[in-house]
């Protein structure tokens, strides 16, 4: 079946730097999510991305889908404390069902 | 208010019996989703209901079974087959049907914990 890889798997940032994380597929995807996860919470949605090359922004977050609608990215700049958790794509499956990468773990250095 | 809710957050039992997760929700979604995460780990579909009375495996159903009767209601049972209960368990709802957004809504999930 469809799969979403997420690498990296961790990601220590010191406060105040950028990073990025990626989520790569094998596959064309017809959309791509964004969920975050704090510690001991649930999963929010961040994001829906849909069109080939589309780039989105939140404050801080920028989310892009590759042109080849099989990788997208999720770039934070200036990484604050708030930023802590674990953030997650996810795939439009077959029927009404989301495959989740395994998550990139965000830890933050102050 | 409108959201999804589960109960209890913690839960305890013994290992051979059987333990049932409540999933409530009043968005009106048509879907609902349980997941299993354990720690560090991604999220896992155990089963999904697309319409009230229809439901279908996920990615990892043995061991699990679930009902869907009511709408805003998508109970979960972890019998006693189920090798590795203990988990963080997470219950979603989304608007399901040919809607083109399927961005989910998760509850705050139920930490199951057997021994």
């Amino acid at each position: 079946g469809q799969q979403v890889m997420q690498i990296p798997q961790y990601q220590h940032v010191q406060e105040g730097e950028d990073f990025t994380t990626y989520c790569n597929s094998s596959t064309t995807l017809s959309n791509i999510q964004w969920y975050k996860q704090r510690p001991g919470g649930h999963p929010v949605f961040l994001i829906q991305l849909v069109k080939s090359g589309e780039v989105k922004k939140q404050k801080r977050l920028t989310f892009q889908f590759g042109e080849a609608k099989k990788n997208s990215s999720l770039h934070i700049t200036a990484t604050q404390t708030t930023d802590v958790g674990t953030y997650f794509c996810a795939s439009k499956a077959a029927g009404n069902k989301l495959t989740f990468g395994g998550g990139t773990r965000v830890l933050v250095k102050p | 208010d409108g959201g999804i809710t589960q109960s209890p957050k913690y839960l305890f039992r013994k290992e051979g019996q059987n333990v049932t997760l409540s999933c409530e929700q009043n968005l009106n979604h048509d879907a609902m989703y349980w997941y299993r995460q354990d720690p560090g780990q991604g999220l896992r579909l155990i089963y999904y209901s697309q319409i009230v009375n229809d439901f279908q495996k996920g990615d990892i159903a043995e061991g699990y079974s679930v009902s869907r009767e009511k709408k805003e209601s998508f109970p979960l049972t972890v019998t006693s087959a189920q090798k590795n209960p203990t988990a963080f368990y997470l219950c979603a709802s989304s608007i399901g049907g040919s809607h083109h957004s399927y961005e989910q809504y998760f509850g705050p999930g139920t930490r199951l914990t057997v021994t």
